[in-house]
């Protein structure tokens, strides 16, 4: 149960496009489109942001999206905002049933 | 509106046990898969467990596993952890969380609670 693997940081100023990879492999990431992203802002709980590797709950704006290529996923966010200064952390169900997180990334807006 | 309100963490010695709770309230709890997800004090996040709706199918982290026990009483819209042989490394706030889709397990997480702190320490 490795943790998937994202960079530590991000940043990007206001209106601009930053996207965040997130590498797995054949056995989770790669295996399955159950990727899901989340948004965790200090002493806040884990927002959904995407799930299925592209798909946004009601409510998240069109400005996050998701993709994946073989064993990375990547989350874009566009048009940054001051509010989407916050870490940020992939998940992926596994070829052996359990759930991998990744290290998570901070994301600055400068 | 969906509500998980988590429970029961607090201070406990190394060896020690804790039972954590969640109460769910808002959806009907048992068309749900439920997990557990743990942060350590400035750390990522970590799944723990998770269980199916009838409480038929349950996986565990290697990390936990042979410790924790994970139950749900769909009678009371409530989840639990046992906690036995803790270690200092089991620090952290622990989630509970719904997976977004009915009746599907590993789609992504849609409510979380606001977390309960568990902390082991001497």
């Amino acid at each position: 149960q490795s943790a998937l693997t994202q960079p530590p940081s991000a940043s990007g100023s206001p209106g601009q496009s930053v996207t965040i990879s997130c590498t797995g492999t054949s056995s989770d990431v790669g295996g399955f489109n159950y990727v899901s992203w989340y948004q965790q802002h200090p002493g806040k709980a884990p927002k959904l942001i995407i799930y299925e590797v592209h798909k946004r709950p009601s409510g998240v704006p069109d400005r996050f999206s998701g993709s994946k290529s073989g064993n990375t996923a990547s989350l874009t966010v566009s048009g940054l905002q001051a509010e989407d200064e916050a870490f940020y952390f992939c998940n992926s169900f596994t070829g052996t049933n359990t759930v991998v997180f990744g290290g998570g990334t901070k994301l600055t807006v400068l | 509106q969906v509500q998980l309100v988590e429970s029961g963490g607090g201070l406990v010695k190394p060896g020690g046990s804790l039972r954590l709770s969640c109460a769910a309230s808002g959806f009907t709890f048992s068309d749900y898969w439920m997990s557990w997800i743990r942060q350590a004090p400035g750390k990522g996040l970590e799944w723990v467990s998770y269980i199916s709706r009838s409480a038929s199918t349950i996986y565990y982290a290697d990390s936990v596993k042979g410790r924790f026990t994970i139950s749900r009483d769909n009678a009371k819209n409530s989840l639990y952890l046992h906690m036995n042989s803790l270690r200092a490394d089991d620090t952290a706030v622990y989630y509970c969380a719904r997976d977004i889709v009915p009746k599907f397990v590993g789609l992504g997480y849609d409510y979380w609670g606001q977390g309960t702190l568990v902390t082991v320490s001497s």
